[in-house]
């Protein structure tokens, strides 16, 4: 199983401030990585896939980075719409694996 | 836009089998682009891949839960369904049906989530 794991846990953040997320994997999964964004009461939205693409309809502040076992999720810009858990997915192999979550909240 | 909309008793007992249906209207069940698949959150904690079944009835469970889980799928009423053999209050979670795109297997559409709470 591909265990991955995400930090910091949580991370607080000014609104129009940069984040950076990171996912660690082990082993490698090329670039096999999705994130997602969860908010309080709701499921989660895929916001990018193949470690760099976003998906349909996000916004171009969120950018993914990374291949192999480091990974990295930016917001250039937070907005108070992106407070919220963010979780890794790798796809590489079965089974599916999730990572543990990281909460950005306000500073 | 896929829609995704999860059904069944919130409540179930130690030993009992969790059974949910989920409903996917505004695109076809039976599409090659997507498996069909369920995930679940405890209260307060991270998310947890169930399985996936795909159109033809194949089928990929989390060796983890897989001597526990069925999960099934009706094309006639663009439904699938998940059946969990609870064992302990451990399995009280938020249940969420998802469509995964075929090529990348990443959760594109979710449902809203159901809760089940295991408890005697």
């Amino acid at each position: 199983e591909t265990l991955l794991t995400q930090s910091p846990v949580t991370l607080s953040v000014s609104p129009g401030d940069r984040a950076t997320l990171s996912c660690r994997a082990r082993p490698s999964i090329s670039h096999n990585l999705a994130w997602y964004q969860q908010k309080p009461g709701q499921a989660p939205r895929l916001l990018i896939f193949g470690a760099s693409t976003r998906a349909t309809g996000i916004p171009a502040r969120f950018s993914g980075s990374g291949s192999g076992t480091e990974f990295t999720l930016t917001i250039s810009s937070l907005q108070s719409e992106d407070f919220a858990i963010y979780y890794c997915q790798q796809y590489n192999t079965w089974p599916l694996t999730f990572g543990g979550g990281t909460k950005v909240e306000i500073k | 836009q896929l829609r995704l909309q999860e059904s069944g008793p919130g409540l179930v007992k130690p030993s009992e089998t969790v059974s949910l249906t989920c409903t996917v209207s505004g695109g076809s069940i039976r599409s090659t682009s997507y498996y069909w698949g369920w995930i679940r959150q405890p209260p307060g904690k991270g998310l947890e891949w169930i399985g996936n079944i795909y159109y033809n009835g194949n089928t990929y469970y989390n060796p983890s839960l897989e001597s526990r889980v069925t999960i099934s799928i009706d094309t006639s009423r663009s439904q699938f369904s998940l059946k969990l053999r609870s064992e302990t209050v451990a399995d009280t979670a938020v249940y969420f049906c998802a469509a995964l795109q075929g090529t990348t297997v990443t959760f594109h559409h979710w449902g809203q989530g159901a809760l089940v709470t295991v408890s005697s």
